[in-house]
């Protein structure tokens, strides 16, 4: 089945720590999203990439990294720089071409800094 | 990028038909308008898009001003099931066509 799958669903990460967050998708999309949730808020746009070896920072972008290697996938390196990592993350992916497509969410992964 | 503006919250009750509301006052000749809605500690799910004309699906309609400045998003018959943060975006074209972002949403409350 097709579909974009986050991982882990809990992380637990210690202050001053660097954590990789994972996003695949095997729907062929060309871009792929990442948002920061916080509880009772909206989501939030950390970084989106629409091509390969190519990605645009978001509205808060700081203290996160991306890399887009393959279409498929689009890791977040949650880095010590973000000084309120605990959030719950999602990623999504779309075809950033068809303004009618309709974009696809994972379950999303929740961050604790203990 | 074209913004839009939803009320925080409203509520239904069960069976009852729910309309919300989106204004989207800067909306360009192309931008599409999407509803999505999110479910308690899960990713939201696409619901239904439109451009000028309105829209129905199984989930919902989505009916469009006529000068699309706003949309409106109507459950016929809500159900508990339908207890979620309900978000309006807009879809552009231009420069920012990949970009796809999310305001706060409204979240709606289904009481038996």
């Amino acid at each position: 089945d097709g579909g974009i799958t986050q991982s882990p669903k809990y992380l637990f990460r210690k202050e001053g720590q660097n954590v990789t967050l994972s996003c695949e998708q095997n729907l062929n999309h060309d871009a792929m999203y990442w948002y920061r949730q916080d509880p009772g808020q909206g989501l939030r746009l950390i970084y989106y990439s629409q091509i390969v070896n190519d990605f645009q920072k978001g509205d808060i972008a700081e203290g996160y990294s991306v890399s887009r290697e393959k279409k498929e996938s689009f890791p977040l390196t949650v880095t010590s720089a973000q000084k309120n990592p605990t959030a719950f993350y999602l990623c999504a992916s779309t075809n950033s071409r068809d303004r009618r497509a309709e974009a696809f969410f994972g379950q999303g992964t929740r961050l604790t800094v203990v | 990028d074209a913004k839009t503006t939803q009320p925080n919250s409203m509520e239904s009750n069960e069976e009852e038909p729910v309309h919300l509301p989106c204004n989207h006052s800067t909306i360009s000749g192309t931008d599409y308008i999407h509803w999505y809605r999110q479910l308690p500690s899960q990713g939201p799910e696409y619901v239904i898009h439109g451009l000028t004309s309105n829209v129905n699906n199984r989930m919902a309609s989505l009916a469009i001003a006529e000068d699309r400045k706003s949309s409106t998003l109507i459950l016929h018959r809500a159900t508990l099931r339908d207890a979620a943060v309900y978000y309006c975006i807009l879809r552009s074209g231009g420069t920012s066509y990949g970009k796809l972002t999310f305001g706060q949403g409204t979240i709606l409350t289904v009481h038996p």
